[in-house]
């Protein structure tokens, strides 16, 4: 399979604890996005890389929030001192940088923060 | 910014026509696109259009575009309960040089009915 992969699938976390998402795109893909969807509501975007670089974060965005693409391929997205609210599903896609810019997402990493 | 709305429900029975409607605010050059989400799961994408199109025929799938009123459809022809999921809009601008980040709908949950 070479669609977009998450790992982990799911993530059960304690108020106030660090976690750490990872990404691995298409192959061939050189564009990254990093979106969140809570409940009910359609995927927000959060940042996206074009191959090692981080072009854009969005003001959702908190500091408590970092996320890497260190050679230009997988990423990692890492939320410090978690809050109830960042519970949500936290959705990669990757694209091929076209005017088009088609983007294909993972199955998604759901975070729980109890 | 980029605004974009969806009905929240629709019920049919299964081999009737589908057709879910979504509306848009910008006004630039975009690209519009169908993702379907089934529970727990990313996003599948189904099919896209570009703003100087009036239509496109993907099999099942047939996306109209009223570019006047900002309005898209979306219509399922002969719809089976394996389409049961929820349909997201999203648009994102032509952007030269640079990512296209994606504004969904909320979702609109389709429901098949025998």
């Amino acid at each position: 399979d070479t669609g977009v992969s998450q790992n982990p699938r799911h993530k059960i976390t304690k108020r106030g604890q660090n976690v750490t998402f990872r990404c691995d795109p298409i192959s061939e893909h050189n564009r990254l996005y990093w979106y969140r969807q809570t409940l009910g509501q359609g995927p927000e975007f959060l940042t996206y890389f074009q191959n090692e670089a981080q072009l854009e974060k969005s003001r959702l965005l908190s500091d408590r929030f970092s996320a890497e693409r260190p050679k230009g391929s997988f990423s990692t997205l890492e939320i410090q001192r978690t809050e109830q609210g960042d519970s949500a599903m936290y959705l990669c896609a990757s694209s091929f940088e076209t005017t088009r810019d088609t983007q294909y997402f993972g199955p998604g990493t759901r975070l729980t923060v109890l | 910014g980029e605004d974009v709305e969806q009905s929240l429900f629709l019920s049919v029975r299964e081999g009737d026509s589908s057709v879910i409607n979504c509306t848009y605010t910008d006004s630039s050059s975009t690209y519009l696109y169908w993702y379907k989400q089934e529970p727990g799961a990313g996003l599948q994408l189904l099919t896209y259009i570009f703003s100087n199109m009036d239509m496109k025929q993907d099999q099942r799938l047939t996306v109209l575009l009223n570019k006047k009123d900002k309005h898209l459809s979306l219509r399922i022809a002969d719809t089976q309960t394996g389409d049961s999921a929820i349909y997201f809009c999203a648009e994102t601008p032509i952007l030269t040089g640079g990512g296209n980040k994606l504004t969904f709908g909320t979702g609109t949950q389709l429901k098949v009915e025998l």
